[in-house]
């Protein structure tokens, strides 16, 4: 079973609608979460960290819930530019920055 | 100003060759990584350094080889490349190893295709 497991998508979104996916980890006692960008053939960049009481950032709003081992993410108001690969990223406690990378969930805004 | 960055961005070899790409962080943490990104997507880690000094080394075949002569500075070594090793590989950096908090900062990528 992999680390961290995220439907690949694509999830087609109409621009201004709202889109959620999730994310499941299999390490019950992983300590830091994270959600990170890629857009097509660029570098990972970090988009915003996951908090246990869930945590907003602008249209992004993310939610961690430690008993089903899942974090969530949800776009609100859907911009074109909002297309690209989401990353599920789980810090574990053993790890010392070794952060495990889902395969990324593909998100695509159309107008 | 690039944080992070590597070269080079593309390279394209035969089976048999060595090859080096080198990355350089100007962000002045301490603690630099390689990560090898799949045709299947997945993001893995390879190697990490903290000031210079070897941190985690996963399971990576020993025809890689990472170097770091200063801090801001983390080359990767690959002797008798094999098609296997197609890849995308990204040099990150963070403020400090601990890795719970910090945000990893990740250069552009060296695309690399073995023929």
């Amino acid at each position: 079973r992999k680390e961290v497991e995220q439907d690949p998508g694509p999830f087609n979104v109409p621009e201004g609608a709202t889109v959620a996916f999730n994310c499941t980890y299999s390490n019950s006692a992983s300590q830091s979460f994270f959600w990170y960008r890629q857009d097509c053939r660029k570098e990972p960049k970090l988009l915003m960290s996951v908090y246990s009481s869930g945590n907003e950032d602008g249209r992004f709003t993310a939610q961690l819930n430690r008993a089903s081992q899942y974090i969530s993410l949800l776009i609100r108001d859907s911009k074109l530019s909002d297309s690209a690969t989401y990353l599920c990223v789980v810090n574990g406690p053993d790890s010392w920055g070794k952060l495990q990378f889902g395969a990324g969930t593909q998100v695509v805004v159309t107008p | 100003d690039t944080a992070v960055s590597q070269t080079p961005k593309y390279l394209v070899t035969q089976m048999g060759n060595d090859k080096s790409i080198k990355c350089e962080q100007n962000l002045g943490h301490d603690t630099m990584y390689w990560y090898k990104q799949d045709s299947k997507k997945f993001l893995k880690i390879m190697f990490s350094y903290n000031n210079k000094e070897l941190i985690i080394n996963e399971t990576v075949p020993n025809r890689f080889s990472p170097k770091s002569p200063d801090k801001a500075h983390l080359n990767l070594h690959i002797n008798s490349l094999e098609l296997g090793d197609s890849a995308v590989y990204f040099c990150a950096s963070s403020q400090d190893l601990a890795g719970f908090t910090d945000t990893q900062y990740f250069g552009p990528g060296t695309r690399l295709t073995v023929l």
